[in-house]
Order: structure tokens, then C-alpha cells, then sequence
């Protein structure tokens, strides 16, 4: 079946600096990718999404110039936390959307970001 | 009020009861219904998926969509202690969308 892998899976970084998260298909190129982000005992929710080769579309309310999101190729997506504060500690997660097939939204296991 | 309503539990059921979990939800333009369950600290695991109305049985999981009352079901037989985790109902618009997600109800199977 098709995998997401992302790393890392978990990540501690001292505030002010940046940090990078991947997400990649590994066995299906995947045209959409979904971030997300999780709290505790929370659901998902959606930051943005993003499609190989265009800009991400970010949802309201998510600082594109914060969270910084790159789809260069079919099999990787990057988000990048920029100037981290300790209010960004979270789960982030992402998604990929198979192209050969609409039931392909896999999930990454997650990255567990603590900024210090 | 949420697009998508979910009871958040906890849910604690003894081995080998049948676990009910369902969702509601406000948006009539909604498609297709996923089921995903979650262990703490991973990334969401796809269980079942539905287009449209009507039920789907995969195994131990049936998945039920009643779009006439927008509320959309999953029910799991003879649950297990490995069944334990949150389960999240989730609906998208058209193929390929983004998904809405419920809150997430936690389940626990007590052996």
C-alpha cells in the first residue's frame, strides 16, 4: 500500500531558530499534500495544502510566512517552522493524495516539534 | 457551531463488545466519509471509506452514511484491547479535496 514516510518524528529546537520538517511518498507520486497540525487530546487541523510545482494554499488564520511550505517535486513536501517560539510546540502531521487513486490520503506518522 | 460533530468519549467498552462511534455533520456538499483511527503519537491509519450513502463492511468494521440525516456511523464487532485508540470520522467535498475531521472519540477496550 502506499507510505508516507516524515521525519523527524520528533524534533526539540531552541526558540528563534528554524526548523524542517519532510514528508515523502514512497511509493506513489503524490500530486497534494496536506499539513497539519494536532494538540493534545485535539483533531487535526488543517494548515495548508499544497500541490507539486504551485504556491501551498494556507488556511485562514495560518502565518504562510511562519510556516513555510515547499512541494518541488511529486514525492516531497517540506514545512519549515520559521523563528520557532514555544507556542509553536505541536504534532505535525502530513498527508499525501495518490494520484491513482482518491482513497490515497495517507498519513505520515507525525513530528512532535518542542521548542525550548 | 463545528462542521463536524464527534463525541470525544472517552468510550471504554469490555473485550469483545460491539464499539458504536458516529458522527454529524452541518455541510450537505459532503461526499465521501472516512473512518481513520489513531494510537497516541502516530499519524492517522485509514479504516474505512464511504461514497455517498449506505454501508460498507470490511472485517470487524461496518461503516454506515445516512446523508438524508447527515450522520455517519462505525461500528466495530467484537472489539479488542488493540482496538484502543481515537477514532476520527472525516468528509471531503469531491476526490481529492481536503478533509474535515470530527474531534475524535477515544476508545477504550478493556480486556
Amino acid at each position: 500500500g502506499a507510505v508516507v514516510s516524515q521525519h523527524p518524528s520528533r524534533v526539540i529546537c531552541k526558540s528563534g531558530t528554524s526548523v524542517k520538517i519532510e514528508c515523502r511518498s514512497l511509493d506513489f507520486q503524490a500530486t497534494t499534500m496536506f499539513w497539519y497540525r494536532q494538540f493534545p487530546k485535539k483533531s487535526l487541523m488543517l494548515m495548508a495544502t499544497s500541490n507539486e510545482g504551485s504556491k501551498a494554499t494556507y488556511e485562514q488564520g495560518v502565518e504562510k510566512d511562519k510556516f513555510l511550505i515547499n512541494h518541488a517535486s511529486l514525492t516531497l513536501s517540506t514545512l519549515t517552522v520559521t523563528s520557532a517560539h514555544p507556542e509553536d510546540s505541536s504534532f505535525y502531521i502530513c498527508s499525501a493524495s495518490d494520484s491513482r487513486s482518491y482513497y490515497g490520503y495517507t498519513f505520515g506518522s507525525g513530528t512532535r516539534l518542542t521548542v525550548v | 457551531q463545528k462542521e463536524v460533530e464527534q463525541d470525544p468519549g472517552p468510550l471504554s467498552v469490555p473485550e469483545g463488545a460491539i464499539v458504536s462511534l458516529n458522527c454529524t455533520y452541518s455541510n450537505s456538499a459532503f461526499q465521501y466519509f472516512m473512518w481513520y483511527r489513531q494510537y497516541s503519537r502516530k499519524g492517522p491509519e485509514l479504516l474505512m471509506y464511504t461514497y455517498s450513502s449506505g454501508n460498507k463492511e470490511d472485517g470487524r468494521f461496518t461503516a454506515q452514511v445516512d446523508k438524508s440525516s447527515k450522520y455517519i456511523s462505525l461500528f466495530i464487532r467484537d472489539s479488542q484491547p488493540s482496538d484502543s485508540a481515537t477514532y476520527l470520522c472525516a468528509m471531503s467535498e469531491a476526490a481529492g479535496n481536503k478533509l474535515t475531521f470530527g474531534g475524535g472519540t477515544r476508545v477504550l477496550v478493556k480486556p
